[in-house]
This record gives C-alpha cells, structure tokens and sequence, in this order.
C-alpha cells in the first residue's frame, strides 16, 4: 500500500514558471524525501528532509514539510524543459528506513 | 561512478517460466530494496534487506516470489512460476543506513538501478 499520496497527480506548466507539488502521508516518519523519474528510468534522489525541519533548499527545489498536517510540498522556481519528469515522495520509518513511495506527479514543462 | 546495476534490463518469457533478476547494489551500502513498478500500482516495495539481512519482504507474493542476497555484491529476485501479472518493471536500490544511539537506522536515500522491464506472455 502506499504511504504517500502525491498532487496534482499531472501538472502542466510554462517554460520559466515555478512548478509546486504536494504530498501527503499517513504514518509518523523519520524523514521525507524527494525523487524524480524520468522516462523509462530509475528513481533519481532529489532531497531528504527530516522530521524536524521545516524548510530545506538545493538549487531551485525547495521543499517544505508540515509534520501536524503530515504534508509535504516541492517547489521547483524557474522551470526548464529538462524538468519534466514524475516526481515521487518517499516516507521513511523510525529505526527500520523501509521507503515507501507515493502516487506521484507527472510534471511536463512547455517550452 | 558508483551506481546500482541491473540485469537483465529488458526480460520476455512464457508463463510458467523461472525468471531471475540480478542487482550488483553500491559497493559499501548496506542497504537493498526490490520495488516493482506499474501503471496501476505504482512502486511496490517487495523486499528490503540490511546488512544482507531480510528485514521485511510482506509487499512480496510468497507463493512465488523469493528474494536472496547470496553476498554482498549480489541481491536476487526470482519469480517461479512467473504469471502475466507479474509483467512490470523491477526496480533495485540500494542504499547506505545511518545510525544513531536508541533511534534506529535513519537517513537512508536510495539509489536506483535502471530497472528489469519484465514481460510474461
């Protein structure tokens, strides 16, 4: 079953604008992270948040988590092509770090 | 450059057949996850292992499906007897667990293989 439920489930933006997804799971975590799939190819680690943080940046994503609402959102400022891809959270355990995966968000960028 | 490898990449067999999928994990990692991945499902957690341990393999069908890791450099699946609903992509990850005193293993980021795309006709 999964853990996390990504939305939108599909979202479709303009070359330059900033894309934000969101993610929502069930259980208490240790920490949340981010993975982006391309087409036909594996997950690709984004960034990991922990439990107790609230904002992290790298680059142009950043990410934001609410532990009370036990939700998470991606930002991605500045769009590029290269972006489009599905974006996946992924909730990790207390003590065991089983990684379970969420829906996901097929982001596509128009250039 | 340290990555996970799969293999086969790409797998069709009749059903009823054996298949078995190889995954070479990031040398040092003590970390191994089986996913499989489809349309309807999403990504599956199988199985995972630590420290060449199972920890936990419930998302996994018992009745035919086994994972092994033999050492540490190889992690296995094996499907017999495969189904056709078995077709789907197998995803391998691998990953280094931190530890800290009294609180577990934390921290762990995955690290991916480019998948086994299994067809069973």
């Amino acid at each position: 079953s999964q853990q996390g439920e990504e939305d939108p489930q599909a979202l479709s933006i303009q070359e330059g604008e900033n894309a934000t997804m969101n993610c929502s799971y069930k259980t208490s975590i240790n920490n949340l992270q981010w993975y982006r799939q391309n087409s036909g190819r594996g997950l690709v680690h984004l960034i990991l948040i922990r439990s107790n943080e609230r904002e992290k940046h790298s680059g142009r994503l950043r990410v934001t988590l609410d532990t009370s609402k036990k939700s998470s959102s991606l930002l991605i400022t500045a769009s590029r092509a290269a972006d489009t891809a599905s974006y996946f959270c992924a909730t990790g355990n207390f003590g065991n770090e089983k990684l379970t995966f969420g829906t996901g968000t097929r982001l596509t960028i128009i250039p | 450059d340290a990555r996970v490898t799969q293999t086969p990449r790409h797998k069709v067999t009749e059903m009823g057949q054996e298949v078995t999928m190889r995954c070479q994990p990031i040398l040092g990692h003590n970390t191994v996850f089986w996913y499989r991945q489809t349309m309807m499902q999403g990504l599956e957690l199988l199985a995972y292992f630590r420290n060449r341990a199972p920890l936990d393999d419930s998302g996994m069908p018992k009745d035919r499906f086994s994972a092994e890791m033999p050492d540490a450099t190889l992690a296995t699946l094996k499907i017999q007897p495969s189904e056709p609903r078995d077709s789907a992509v197998y995803f391998c990850a691998s990953g280094l667990a931190q530890f800290e005193l009294g609180q577990g293993a934390r921290d762990t980021e995955a690290f991916f293989g480019q998948g086994t795309r299994l067809t069973v006709v």
